[in-house]
This record gives structure tokens, sequence and C-alpha cells, in this order.
């Protein structure tokens, strides 16, 4: 069995300030781990995945991610929010062995401030 | 780049009626997905194809059925519909089948209102 808890369903920074939206996931194997973004009236877009490789993953517009295995955790940040980060933050976790099964997180609603 | 199309943006519907929503992609991809998206609920599997005529549950199929009789489209149908599949559907597609670490693309995604 598998499972994501997205820990903060809201999260508001100020524009330039540092953003940090959390993740722990439970998984009997391996797991892939994604972060897709949803901006308002869209559809989801891939911001970085985690499959075996390095620990810390980078995406677009300046994401990135850790992978911390003795934590379960895989936390996304960004040094510097901008206006255009504000949007809706999926993370997903994936059972790397067979059919592609997916979990989705509830979700964290990203606020930037100006 | 991937395109993955829904027919329709908005929809709206009456309790028990048959209900089709629509999804293309270009890509060539193997899997094809639908979802739901409930605001708190996150996104939730219903139903999934590997392949052309393949199908498989995911984890809310009750109350739905799927189709898949070409490689590029794949179809949710709502038997009889009711209030409680008011709600916003997303397709998305992805390349390998049994490839847990593939991307998967979305569409925009269908906001039904069932009345």
């Amino acid at each position: 069995a598998q499972s994501v808890t997205q820990l903060d369903s809201h999260v508001s920074v100020s524009e330039g300030t540092p953003v940090l939206l959390r993740c722990n996931y439970s998984s009997s194997y391996s797991p892939s781990l994604f972060w897709y973004v949803q901006h308002p009236n869209k559809g989801l877009q891939l911001l970085l995945k985690y499959t075996s490789a390095a620990t810390l993953v980078k995406g677009i517009n300046g994401f990135e991610a850790e992978f911390k295995k003795s934590e379960t955790s895989f936390h996304l940040t960004k040094p510097s929010a901008h206006m255009s980060d504000a949007a809706e933050y999926f993370c997903v976790v994936s059972d790397r062995r067979g059919y592609q099964k997916v979990t989705f997180g509830t979700g964290t609603k990203l606020q930037v401030i100006p | 780049d991937v395109k993955v199309t829904q027919s329709s943006r908005y929809l709206v519907k009456r309790t028990g009626e048959k209900v089709f929503l629509e999804c293309v992609q270009d890509m060539d991809h193997e899997n094809m997905f639908w979802y739901r998206q409930d605001p708190g609920l996150g996104l939730r599997l219903i139903y999934f194809s590997y392949d052309v005529k393949m199908k498989e549950k995911g984890d809310i199929p009750e109350g739905y059925s799927v189709s898949r009789e070409k490689k590029e489209r794949f179809s949710l149908i709502l038997e009889s519909a009711s209030t409680n599949q008011t709600s916003m559907y997303l397709c998305a597609s992805s390349l390998t089948p049994g490839q847990g670490s593939d991307t998967q693309y979305f569409g925009p995604g269908t906001r039904l209102t069932v009345l």
C-alpha cells in the first residue's frame, strides 16, 4: 500500500521569499515521486520527479525537491517566490514495480503576496 | 509536445442522463487515465487503460465505465448521472505500460455539473 500526505493545505508567502511545500509518503517498495502544479483553470503540469538517481531533483521554474528516505519526505522548495508561482501543487507517489498505480496528495494551494 | 485534449471544458447534465466524456492524446501513449478532482481530496483515479480494449478499475470506479476502441481515445461514461458525480474530470496519458516512473500528461479538464 502507498500513501502521500501534504502537510499544509494552504501556504502563503511574500514575493521574493523562500517557498517550502511539505510532502511525506509511505510506500512498500522503492517509489517514484512527483510534484505537479496546477494553475487556475489549467490541467496539471509536471514540475519534477524522482525515480532512483540523484536525491536532489531540480525541476522547472527554479523548483527543487530532495528525496529523504530516512524521513520518508519529498519536500518542494524554491529560493524566491514569484507571483506566477501562485497555484495548487500536488505531491504524487507511484509504485515503480508494476502498472502505474499512482496516489495523489490532497494538494497545497500556494498564495504569493506582492 | 504531448497534447491531451478533452471534448468539453464545461458540461451541465440532468440526473439520470447518460454522459460521455472524451479524451484524445496525440503522442502514441500506451496508458490513459481518468481522474476526478474534488476540493480537499486531490485527484482520485477512476479507471485506467494500458492498451486498446484493456481497462482496469482505479480507486473509485463505481458509477462509471470506460471505453478504449482506439489507442489515442479514451472515453469515460456515466451511465446514469447523479448529483454526487458533479466534479472536475481530468484525463491523462503516459508512455509505457507498467512503468511507474513515467510522467503523466494531463488534459485541461472537464467541469461537469449534474443538476
